[in-house]
C-alpha cells in the first residue's frame, strides 16, 4: 500500500542555516504530495503542495520539488529563522491521505 | 464558516466504556477522515469517507467505527476502549477532484482523549 518516509528528528539547526528535510513516498498512480506544519500547541497547517511530476511547491521560503524518478519530495529552505521551530509532516494523497511520522525542528537563536 | 469542529475538545474514559467523538463540516467537502496522533508515530489514518453513505479503513481501523449519512457529519465511535487508544484525534476534511484547493486538508483543533 501507499507509504511515506520522512527523516527521524529532532533537527536542530543556527538560525539562518540551510534546511533540508527528506520525505520518500510509495504509491501506485500519480499522487498529489504536500507539507504539512504544526507549530506548538497548534493543528496542522497547509505549508505547501505538488499535484504532478516536476511541480515545484514554495510557500514561507520553504520550496519542494516533486521527483516522480526518485520519489521524493524533500523540503528545503535557504535561511531559517526562530519562528520556523515546529513539526513539519510530509503526506500524500492517493485513494486516501496519510502522513509520514514528522520531523520536529527546533532552531537556535 | 466554522470549518471542522470536533466535541468533546477532552475526554477521559474507563476501560471498555464506548463513545463517539463528533465530527462535522460546513464546507460540503467530501472527503472527511479521522487520525490519531501519537508521540514518534506522526498521524495516522483510522478511517476516512469520500462521501456519503462511502466510509473505509486507514491504517489503524481496530477498536474503531464510523459512518457518513450525511455530507457534513463523521462520527468515530470506540466501542470498547482500551489504554491504547490514549490519543490526540484530529478530523480533517477536504475537496476532492481537480480545482486548485482539493485534497488540501482543514483541521478540526483535535480531541484529547485519555483511557483508564
Amino acid at each position: 500500500g501507499d507509504s511515506v518516509t520522512q527523516m527521524e528528528g529532532p533537527v536542530t539547526l543556527s538560525e539562518e542555516a540551510f534546511l533540508t528535510i527528506n520525505c520518500t513516498y510509495t504509491a501506485t498512480g500519480y499522487p498529489s504530495l504536500f507539507w504539512y506544519v504544526q507549530y506548538p500547541g497548534e493543528g496542522l497547517q497547509l505549508l505547501l503542495k505538488a499535484t504532478k511530476a516536476d511541480d515545484k511547491g514554495s510557500n514561507k521560503g520553504f520550496e519542494a520539488t516533486y521527483r516522480k524518478e526518485t520519489t521524493s519530495f524533500h523540503l528545503e529552505k535557504g535561511s531559517v529563522q526562530v519562528s520556523d521551530s515546529a513539526v513539519y509532516f510530509c503526506a500524500l494523497r492517493g485513494g486516501k491521505i496519510i502522513f509520514g511520522k514528522g520531523t520536529r525542528l527546533h532552531i537556535l537563536p | 464558516n466554522a470549518g471542522v469542529t470536533q466535541t468533546p475538545k477532552f475526554q477521559v474514559l474507563k476501560t471498555g466504556q464506548s463513545m463517539t467523538l463528533q465530527c462535522a463540516q460546513d464546507m460540503n467537502h467530501e472527503y472527511m477522515s479521522w487520525y490519531r496522533q501519537d508521540p514518534g508515530m506522526g498521524l495516522r489514518l483510522i478511517h476516512y469517507s469520500v462521501g456519503a453513505g462511502i466510509t473505509d479503513q486507514g491504517e489503524v481501523p481496530n477498536g474503531y467505527n464510523v459512518s457518513r449519512s450525511t455530507t457534513e457529519d463523521f462520527p468515530l465511535r470506540l466501542l470498547s476502549a482500551a489504554p491504547s487508544q490514549t490519543s490526540v484525534y484530529f478530523c480533517a476534511s477536504s475537496y476532492s477532484g481537480a480545482s486548485s484547493g482539493a485534497n488540501v486538508l482543514t483541521f478540526g483543533a483535535g480531541s484529547r482523549l485519555t483511557v483508564l
